[in-house]
């Protein structure tokens, strides 16, 4: 199976500040991955697909980028409703898999 | 408005079975793949296992193969996993998600349920 390495596996922030998530595939993976966001008590929710294509309804502070091996998930201006824990998921093949998730927290 | 809703989750012993289903409304079914994903307390997402949209073909995580079986009722619109064999470390909050397209399999996971808790204790 692919390994997904995300990281850090937390970090505190300032709402305004500019954030960056990382994720590594233990294989190349094309574009065939996404960011996903998470609330306590919630499914996740689909932010990012291929790489760096925004879903609908996502705000355009979320961007994604990489292919191959490497992926970035940045949100521009960190406002208080991001305050949350983000997954990669990679659909390049089965099974799938998760990195570890990112912990956003308030500073 | 897309609508997946989770249920049969609950607490049974070791070794014992359980199913899930997942109910779906809001879009056509049967044009769309489902996944299960599962979270244990406080843990990150675990994918389960995928039926395409046409139930052709099924794929498992290692960790659930030969113990979970996922199936679909199109005709139903719900979506199920039967549970065998259950261990301490199956428990979980299961989540139903859906494929982002249809009839694309191999896609992102663009609807997701509330989820429901399966405990596994003696």
């Amino acid at each position: 199976a692919i390994q997904m390495t995300q990281s850090p596996s937390s970090l505190s922030a300032s709402v305004g500040d500019r954030v960056t998530i990382t994720c590594r595939a233990s294989q190349g993976i094309r574009n065939d991955l996404g960011w996903y966001q998470q609330k306590p008590g919630k499914g996740p929710e689909l932010l990012i697909y291929a790489a760096s294509s925004l879903q609908s309804g996502v705000p355009s502070r979320f961007s994604g980028s990489g292919s191959g091996t490497d992926f970035t998930l940045t949100i521009s201006s960190l406002q208080p409703e991001d305050f949350a824990t983000y997954y990669c998921l990679q659909d390049y093949n089965y099974p799938r898999t998760f990195g570890q998730g990112t912990k956003v927290e308030i500073k | 408005q897309v609508l997946l809703v989770e249920s049969g989750g609950g607490v049974v012993r070791p070794g014992t079975s359980l199913r899930l289903s997942c109910a779906a409304s809001g879009f056509t079914f049967s044009g769309y793949g489902i996944h299960w994903v599962r979270q244990a307390p406080g843990k990150g997402l675990e994918w389960v296992a995928v039926i395409w949209y046409d139930g052709s073909n099924k794929y498992y995580a290692d960790s659930v193969k030969g113990r979970f079986t996922i199936s679909r009722d199109n005709s139903k619109n719900t979506l199920y996993l039967q549970m065998n064999s259950l261990r301490a470390d199956d428990t979980a909050v299961y989540y139903c998600a859906r494929d982002r397209r249809g009839g694309f399999p191999g896609d992102d996971l663009a609807y997701w349920g509330q989820g429901t808790l399966v405990t596994v204790s003696s």
